[in-house]
């Protein structure tokens, strides 16, 4: 049962364009949600991160928003930059727990 | 202290062999995190630790798998017989006790079994 799913598996967009990638949650429980980004050879680095009391938050180029009636993420990053190129993944925290439940993540690629 | 580290990055042993990851966390983070991961998937969670105390582990965790972490500060992740369906990446991650806090990734051991 996949709890958090990024259904897709790859987005190619131009340099200086906004990319768009998303994320769906089925467990209510959940109340905090991160993006982490992956160079191969390399473990997850932390983007950004969201809680349930919020819709929105900014961290540069970085926007994560959260819609809880529709059970759903998106990270938009703008402007893209070849730089960005990697894997994404979306992870989601329940109440009272500490592990993370990772989606099967996007690969992202930004064209020069 | 530049993050977390694993040991070794890869790791090939034949079936039924036994193996041991070393995971050494951020020094003030007292969260730490083992996850697995496989082709195409994102990280699986396995356990974690809240200084030295193990405090959840999955199911995924079978007995053939032990982790531990003594003084609360590195951990060792070990998995006895070896089975060809243990092949995955090893991440381990720490994070500090404040709330809602992010885990941050060590780079990871490869395992490969033959």
């Amino acid at each position: 049962d996949q709890q958090v799913k990024q259904n897709s598996p790859s987005l190619s967009v131009q340099e200086g364009r906004i990319s768009i990638l998303n994320c769906d949650y089925t467990n209510s429980m959940f109340d905090y949600f991160l993006w982490y980004k992956k160079y191969p050879a390399e473990g997850p680095t932390f983007l950004i991160s969201i809680s349930s009391i919020k819709d929105k938050n900014e961290d540069g180029r970085f926007t994560v928003f959260l819609n809880k009636s529709a059970k759903h993420l998106s990270l938009h990053i703008v402007p893209s930059q070849p730089g960005d190129s990697a894997v994404y993944f979306c992870a989601a925290s329940a109440i009272g727990t500490y592990k993370y439940i990772f989606g099967t993540g996007t690969r992202l690629k930004v064209l020069a | 202290d530049t993050g977390v580290s694993q040991n070794p990055r890869h790791k090939i042993t034949k079936r039924g062999q036994n193996v041991t990851f070393r995971c050494d966390p951020i020094s003030e983070h007292n969260r730490l995190y083992w996850y697995r991961q496989t082709l195409g998937q994102g990280p699986e969670f396995l356990t974690y630790f809240q200084n030295e105390a193990q405090l959840e582990k999955s199911r995924l965790l079978s007995d053939r798998f032990s982790a531990e972490r003594p003084k609360g500060s590195f951990s060792t992740l070990e998995i006895q017989r070896t089975e060809q369906g243990d092949s995955a990446m090893y991440l381990c991650a720490s994070s500090v006790t404040t709330g809602y806090d992010e885990q941050y990734f060590g780079p990871g051991t490869r395992l490969t079994v033959t």
